[in-house]
């Protein structure tokens, strides 16, 4: 089955304690990015990957990073999580920038 | 900065009527994309629409990408139950990275 995978679905941390969130697509994709959704902003971007080893800032990049290694997979890196990055996360994929997206399930995350 | 204004931000209709849905930018996009989303879950692509005036149906639901590709509509005919939720324009430009959503518009049916 076509998917984009996230882990883990939910987490409560503390701030300052790194994390990473898991993203993995099984659909050969090019493309893959990185959104957060907060109520009354809507998605925001805040990283994507044309290829393998290319990456590039979205609108809100400001205290994440990211890598893309492998063609499948796009892990979004919080180094130092502060409260107003809790928030629900979504990857994206798909076959080239400017198309139709796959989203993942979401990663609900909270910053105590 | 390109925008995607969305209107109306919140829809609440019964079941049968019809509704439209508007997305309005004063940028030109490429390709334009409508998604719905449910509570919990990611968004899920309905149609892309890469053609000034382009008009795609999908059952119930007719899409229109404006002439000069900065405008797009979605058109829900005899709404039911199972349309609500949040629905998401997004413009993106071929072979770019960036792509821009407006805020949704959140849709009720009601039975």
């Amino acid at each position: 089955e076509a998917q984009v995978t996230q882990n883990p679905r939910y987490l409560i941390t503390v701030t300052g304690k790194k994390l990473t969130v898991t993203c993995s697509q099984n659909m050969n994709h090019e493309y893959m990015s990185w959104y957060r959704q907060d109520p009354g902003l809507g998605l925001r971007q805040i990283y994507y990957s044309m290829n393998v080893e290319v990456t590039d800032k979205g609108d809100v990049p400001e205290g994440y990073k990211v890598s893309r290694k492998e063609k499948r997979n796009f892990p979004l890196i919080l180094e130092s999580p502060s409260p107003n990055q809790t928030s629900l996360y979504f990857c994206a994929s798909s076959f080239r920038g400017g198309g139709g997206q796959f989203f993942g399930p979401g990663t609900r995350l909270t910053v105590l | 900065t390109q925008l995607l204004e969305q209107s109306p931000q919140f829809l609440s209709i019964q079941e049968g009527e019809n509704l439209t849905v508007y997305c309005n930018s004063s940028s030109v996009f490429s390709s334009l994309q409508w998604y719905r989303q449910e509570p919990g879950e990611g968004p899920v692509l309905l149609v892309t629409v890469v053609t000034g005036g382009e008009v795609k149906k999908l059952k119930r639901l007719t899409f229109q990408f404006g002439d000069a590709r900065k405008d797009s509509s979605l058109h829900i005919t005899a709404a039911q139950p199972g349309d609500t939720g949040l629905y998401l324009c997004a413009g993106a430009n071929t072979n770019a990275g960036k792509s821009t959503f407006g805020d949704g518009t959140t849709l009720t049916v009601k039975p």
